[in-house]
């Protein structure tokens, strides 16, 4: 079945880049998301990104995609306190069973 | 634009007893989902509508759950009777659909079953 796979936890030091890493296994995935999650509240969609292309940028964020090796990384720039949350990589196919399969969430600190 | 609207915001109710939980999507959107987040976990898919119909359901458990989108807008997910393993929160999510990518996320219900 389909598998989305990330690391638990990150800390970074405020003013620093996070880079938060994501592996997949369904290799008919057509779109690859980054979701926010804070406590307490529903996802945020970040930004997300088709498997045809291979970086977005999109203000402090930065996502690059290896479909070769089925890895999605979110680079975010001049990481701030505000930015501590749960992050999770999501995939979805445009054919079939259209839901998103989520990762089990990376938990960023952002330390000051 | 009102974003994806859940309510309750939180629930708490004893075992064997029933529940239920409502979403209203994002105006104009023909596709709905219901997820289950466990905690510590990501949110995992119980059902999705395509307008009325529901087009993915195998992960619901139908022995207990069901759902309902009646007239292909807002939708109401039913536990009857609640278990223990039941606590989590619920998220409903909305999306265009016809292939759009964006799918946008309510707040969720925080269910609690003592």
């Amino acid at each position: 079945g389909e598998d989305v796979e990330q690391s638990l936890f990150l800390s970074v030091r405020e003013g620093d880049s996070s880079v938060i890493n994501c592996t997949y296994t369904d290799s008919s995935s057509t779109y690859l998301y980054w979701y926010k999650q804070e406590p307490g509240a529903g996802l945020q969609l970040l930004t997300y990104i088709f498997s045809n292309m291979d970086m977005k940028q999109d203000q402090r964020l930065t996502v690059l995609l290896n479909k070769k090796d089925k890895h999605l990384s979110l680079r975010i720039a001049d990481t701030q306190t505000g930015d501590s949350a749960i992050y999770f990589c999501a995939t979805r196919r445009d054919t079939g069973r259209r839901a998103l399969t989520f990762g089990s969430g990376t938990r960023l600190q952002v330390q000051p | 634009e009102a974003g994806v609207v859940q309510s309750p915001r939180y629930k708490i109710i004893e075992k064997k007893q029933p529940v239920a939980f409502w979403c209203n999507p994002i105006s104009g959107h023909n596709t709905l989902y219901w997820y289950l987040q466990n905690l510590g976990q990501g949110p995992e898919l119980l059902i999705r509508y395509e307008n009325e119909e529901a087009v993915d359901d195998s992960q619901l458990p139908k022995d207990r759950f069901s759902a309902e989108r009646l007239k292909g807008v807002d939708s109401t997910l039913k536990i009857q009777p609640a278990e223990l393993g039941d606590s989590a929160v619920y998220l409903c999510a909305s999306s265009l659909g016809g292939g759009k990518a964006e799918a946008f996320f309510g707040q969720g219900t925080r269910l609690t079953v003592v």
